[in-house]
């Protein structure tokens, strides 16, 4: 099956601790991207990257990191500078332009804080 | 910095009724616009999308208006069922630039 894969479905945080979070898609997407949900706010850009070894900060960059050191993975880590780590994260791929361009989500990895 | 505002938040529709969610945007360089119906403990799917050479696009009981001199578009839900009880979320995007925008969604509730 094609897709985007998220892991782990939860994860939690101690303070003061770094977690990665992982993405992996088999759609052989050039984009990728990861959004931060809380309720009410929708879905926020934290990071994307357009091709293998390139990232862009998006809307709420601080306090995360990522690499994509393949054109498969996408992982991010949620370092101890963010304060505010409780939230719904989604990896997603983008399809190439045109009439069929579309976002492909994974199923998303809750993270919470201990 | 909201490029894209989503009116309601939530949505109380009974079975069989129309469902309307509205969306207005800014930024006039946008001209790609998606929904998607995210359902609980998932992830987002592309439900229906529009670009502003034309007003409607339909596709089943799901339709986008869009209106471009207003700045503003919308979905409609004919016939809701309680298998659309989901979360919406509209979206924008420019040809060539990679960053999609998404509103705040709005969480549909349809009772029989």
């Amino acid at each position: 099956d094609g897709g985007i894969t998220q892991s782990p479905k939860y994860l939690f945080r101690k303070e003061g601790q770094n977690v990665t979070l992982s993405c992996e898609q088999n759609l052989n997407h050039d984009a990728m991207y990861w959004y931060r949900q809380d309720p009410g706010q929708g879905l926020r850009l934290i990071y994307y990257s357009q091709i293998v070894n390139d990232f862009q900060k998006g809307d709420i960059a601080e306090g995360y990191s990522v690499s994509r050191e393949k054109k498969e993975s996408f992982p991010l880590t949620v370092t101890s500078a963010q304060k505010n780590p409780t939230a719904f994260y989604l990896c997603a791929s983008r399809s190439p332009g045109g009439s069929n361009e579309k976002l492909f989500f994974g199923s998303g990895t809750q993270l919470s804080v201990l | 910095q909201q490029q894209v505002k989503q009116s309601p938040q939530s949505l109380i529709v009974q079975k069989g009724g129309i469902s309307i969610i509205n969306c207005a945007y800014e930024n006039t360089a946008f001209d790609y616009f998606p929904w998607y119906q995210q359902f609980p403990g998932k992830g987002p799917a592309l439900l229906i999308a529009i670009r502003p050479d034309v007003s409607e696009k339909k596709e089943g009981r799901f339709t986008i208006s869009f209106n471009k001199s207003a700045k503003q578009f919308s979905l409609h839900i004919m016939d809701s069922q309680p298998g659309d009880s989901a979360t919406y979320f509209c979206a924008a995007s420019t040809a060539g630039y990679q960053k999609v925008t998404f509103g705040t969604g709005t969480k549909l509730q349809v009772i029989p």
